[in-house]
């Protein structure tokens, strides 16, 4: 069963600086799609960013970008000039290329100092 | 686009009453999904339906969690009888299946508290 690993429950940045959350997953698979979510205290989950396993290349979107390490299972999520928008609880998760679920890692909680 | 429906937003209730929430997905989507997201913890897949049929339901407490889409559209979860455990956020999703690389999107849940 796939399994993914969010070893930081909480991390703060200050506001205009980077800051750098980490992910493990542990499969078997080699085709699959890793994602990163924000769920700020609405609840609403939104995507952040979505990383192919076949492509080499780092996704990117504006101020966030991954750190994608196949070989090491890694799939780590940089946030550039943080904003206080950005305080939220971030989701990595993992999904199979043709499945449907989504396995979810823990969470980080992400504060923004002003 | 109109957004995937959740309702009630909150629901507080004494443990053994019973309970139902409801979802619309967005139209078109014929994957929906119910998760249980316990505060502090990812969110944990309850049930998929793919229309109207359960694609994996695995992890659903089965003697107290109930859930249909009889249309293949709106679904509703059932817990009957509440314990003090199932205390969480409910969270229904969607996505339009078939293609790889679509993106499943959330409501925003309902939060259940049991005392």
């Amino acid at each position: 069963a796939q399994t993914v690993t969010q070893s930081q429950p909480e991390m703060s940045v200050q506001e205009a600086e980077t800051v750098t959350l980490s992910c493990t997953y542990d499969t078997s698979e080699s085709d699959y799609y890793l994602f990163w979510y924000k769920q700020p205290p609405s609840r609403q989950m939104i995507l952040v960013i979505r990383q192919e396993a076949y492509k080499q290349q780092n996704a990117t979107e504006n101020r966030f970008s991954v750190n994608f390490q196949k070989a090491a299972k890694s799939f780590s999520l940089k946030i550039s000039d943080s904003q206080l928008g950005d305080a939220a609880m971030y989701f990595c998760a993992y999904r199979q290329e043709y499945g449907n679920k989504l396995v979810f890692g823990a969470g980080t909680i992400l504060r923004v100092k002003s | 686009e109109a957004g995937v429906a959740q309702s009630p937003r909150y629901k507080i209730i004494e443990k053994r009453q019973s309970v139902a929430f409801w979802c619309n997905p967005i139209s078109g989507h014929a994957t929906l999904y119910w998760y249980q997201q316990i505060l502090g913890q990812g969110p944990k897949l309850l049930i998929q339906f793919q229309n109207n049929g359960v694609v994996d339901d695995s992890q659903l407490p089965k003697d107290r969690f109930s859930a249909e889409r009889l249309k293949g559209v709106d679904s509703t979860l059932k817990i009957q009888p509440a314990k003090l455990e199932d205390s969480a956020v409910y969270l229904c999703a969607s996505r339009r299946p078939g293609q790889k690389d679509t993106e499943a999107f959330f409501g925003q849940g309902t939060r259940l508290t049991v005392v």
